[in-house]
């Protein structure tokens, strides 16, 4: 158990309404993770952290922003949904702080946009 | 850029058969490569993984060899079992690309009938 809990598991909204996923670890680790999983796409990065307050684009990032004030805590945004973000969304954390390159995956979140 | 390619599936078999899914990778610099299940309702979970070619990762009767000359990692197994119905992704980790970022395939639906 890597310690990674996502909140909620599933989300139900309409368009144009805000919507923030959580990633929460308990392990300490600097690098975190979002993911969205779609049919024939496997699982695209979204954005990711290497530490507090550092955050990078991955290669889906429109529409979304993230936030890490805390090493714990991982928060994913979408400012104003749209159905084409209806979607299963993953946070991962990295172990490649401690020399082994090894992503550790949460339950996922399950959003759909109305 | 870096990509990977997976078998199209859904791949049926029936229990005791032989499992091979492919899986070849484009990368700039020298992956590390992985494979990841998914089971129904899951996060993914890390299966096996090879930092450097002609290294052969196995976890639970499942094998895969890192082949550099064929930019291949197919995963094997010798006889599948109903419990391996599941989603597998094979999955490439580049050193070069900072935040130890994950690249995945489209992922492949194992069903094994008894």
């Amino acid at each position: 158990d890597a310690g990674i809990t996502q909140s909620p598991r599933h989300k139900v909204t309409e368009t144009g309404t805000p919507v923030t996923l959580r990633c929460h670890q308990t392990e300490n680790h600097r690098y975190m993770y979002w993911y969205r999983q779609d049919p024939g796409h496997g699982l695209r990065l979204i954005h990711y952290s290497y530490g507090v307050k550092d955050t990078d684009k991955g290669e889906v990032s429109d529409g979304y922003s993230v936030s890490r004030s805390k090493t714990e805590d991982f928060l994913l945004t979408l400012e104003s949904a749209t159905s084409s973000q209806t979607s299963v969304y993953f946070c991962a954390i990295s172990e490649a702080d401690r020399g082994r390159n090894i992503q550790y995956f949460g339950a996922g979140t399950r959003l759909s946009v109305l | 850029g870096n990509s990977v390619t997976q078998m199209e599936g859904p791949v049926t078999l029936s229990e005791e058969a032989f499992l091979t899914i492919n899986c070849t990778y484009t990368a700039t610099g020298y992956p590390s490569l992985f494979w990841y299940v998914q089971y129904p309702g899951e996060g993914l979970q890390l299966l096996l993984k090879a930092t450097k070619a002609d290294d052969k990762g196995s976890n639970k009767g499942f094998e895969a060899t890192y082949r550099k000359e064929t930019t291949s990692f197919h995963l094997e197994k010798g006889s599948v079992q109903v419990s391996d119905s599941a989603v597998y992704f094979c999955a490439l980790s580049d050193r070069e690309t900072s935040g130890s970022r994950l690249t995945f395939g489209e992922g492949t639906q194992l069903t094994v009938n008894p």
